[in-house]
């Protein structure tokens, strides 16, 4: 079975911009959730969805924002890029919104460079 | 606001040693505690999960330990190999004030480990 599938892999952008991240989770897995990782960092909550609906959000601002589809798959959203933003963003899925005995699995991320 | 810190930042060790990498957390009303590895530019690989109410999980060369109440994990390496070079992360799930949905893992910024051959 596929992991989960992050695209593109790598993103170059220029301040001010909007860029559009996309994540699929392994089958059967209803729960995606983002995390940034800036360069030398442990990665940062960003939102968690399940079934559509926001489930958790972390301390970014509101230029973030996220969706998930029918199919589960998910989109993050950032729009006015600054040069802070350029980081490894990471997606996650799990079974069901409150599988805590579920550990999350991740992708390989998407390098975003703000310039 | 839970907080997860790892020590050391940085190890280096020759092939073959045993190590432990040590991670804290100051939030006890935690669900569970993983441990993932990461290799430069890549995503998460998951190594070992343990639930609040185990004291530790094994896999391979791999043990890990919790101590809920006193806000501690180990990870311990056994018989180190080159190939185990990576950052190892540790991260945490719940904490008081946290989603009742329990997704959101609060990450230590990581240990990053060079084994030499």
């Amino acid at each position: 079975d596929a992991g989960v599938t992050q695209s593109p892999t790598h993103l170059i952008k220029t301040r001010g911009q909007h860029v559009t991240l996309r994540c699929s989770p392994i089958s059967g897995h209803k729960s995606v959730s983002w995390y940034q990782q800036v360069l030398g960092q442990g990665p940062q909550f960003i939102f968690q969805y399940y079934e559509k609906e926001e489930r958790g959000r972390g301390n970014f601002p509101d230029r973030f924002s996220a969706r998930q589809f029918p199919n589960y798959s998910s989109e993050l959203n950032v729009n006015a890029l600054l040069l802070g933003d350029s980081a490894l963003y990471l997606c996650a899925s799990s079974f069901g919104a409150y599988s805590y005995n579920s550990p999350l699995h991740f992708g390989n991320g998407t390098r975003l460079t703000v310039t | 606001k839970q907080e997860v810190t790892q020590i050391p930042a940085a190890l280096s060790v020759p092939e073959g040693e045993n190590l432990v990498l040590n991670c804290s957390f100051t939030d006890s009303a935690i669900y569970n505690l993983q441990w993932f590895r990461q290799d430069p530019g890549k995503g998460l690989t998951s190594l070992l999960l343990i639930q609040s109410s185990q004291r530790e999980q094994t896999s391979g060369r791999l043990n890990a330990s919790l101590d809920k109440s006193s806000g501690r994990s180990t990870l311990y390496i056994a018989a180190s190999q080159p190939g185990d070079s990576a950052t190892y992360l540790c991260a945490v799930r719940g904490g008081i004030g946290m989603e009742p949905s329990g997704s959101r893992l609060t990450f230590g910024e990581g240990t990053q480990l060079t084994v030499n051959p």
